[in-house]
């Protein structure tokens, strides 16, 4: 079956632009996360939604990012006035819900490269 | 504070041979642990998780995990280790605040090399 895709697979944007990363989660999905790994790094929490309220976002590092997730499918996030620290790979994963047995499926990544 | 620790960056192991990855934890409360694997331009995958119950977890490819509580420690194991193994392993612990919501904490991850 179809897993978590991401799109783009890679983004290179200059410093200062505006940038949005899509997160297509598992049908069916309630949990959605997101996560910013960056090289020789665990994944590092973002913000999780449950349906599409952002239930935990205290991993955002600043008001420059932000997501949404209209319709509690699939997840976008805005990065706003890009710095060359945001250069990661944005990370999404979801799960069929925030019980303890609930293992989260990742999806391959977005690579953001800021200029 | 929450947090988890990989203390090897590499680990080196000849195929045929058993193989550990290290991983130790830092919760408040009920620990639930998770092992991820993390192949080249490939999403992570999971392998295994502890919630409650057995201290021996056994998951994907043949790998197990053993919790031990007084050590506050999750190693990684597998009997043969395969060349195929050779990838990035991520020790994860999720915790739970009292406002009901939940975060992953992931370790810094394991290179984990396994010579023909």
């Amino acid at each position: 079956g179809a897993g978590v895709s991401q799109t783009p697979s890679n983004k290179v944007t200059e410093k200062g632009k505006y940038v949005e990363l899509r997160c297509d989660p598992i049908s069916g999905h309630t949990a959605l996360y997101w996560y910013r790994q960056s090289l020789g790094q665990g994944p590092e929490f973002l913000i999780y939604f449950q349906g599409t309220g952002a239930a935990d976002d205290s991993g955002l590092p600043n008001d420059r990012f932000f997501a949404v997730r209209p319709e509690g499918s699939v997840s976008t996030l805005k990065i706003q006035r890009t710095e060359r620290g945001d250069s990661a790979v944005y990370l999404c994963a979801s799960s069929s819900g925030t019980g303890a047995f609930n293992e989260q499926f990742f999806g391959p990544g977005t690579r953001l490269t800021v200029l | 504070a929450q947090s988890v620790a990989q203390p090897e960056d590499q680990v080196n192991v000849a195929e045929g041979n058993p193989l550990t990855v290290k991983c130790t934890y830092s919760v408040s409360g009920n620990p639930y642990l998770f092992w991820y694997v993390q192949y080249p331009n490939r999403g992570l995958q999971f392998l295994l998780k502890y919630i409650t119950g057995d201290n021996l977890v056994k998951g994907s490819y043949g790998f197990e995990a053993e919790f031990n509580k007084s050590q506050t420690s999750f190693h990684l194991k597998k009997p043969s280790a395969l060349v195929s193994d050779s990838a990035l392993y991520f020790c994860a612990v999720r915790t739970r605040y009292t406002s009901g919501t939940y975060k992953y904490i992931f370790g810094t991850g394991t290179r984990l090399k396994v010579l023909a």
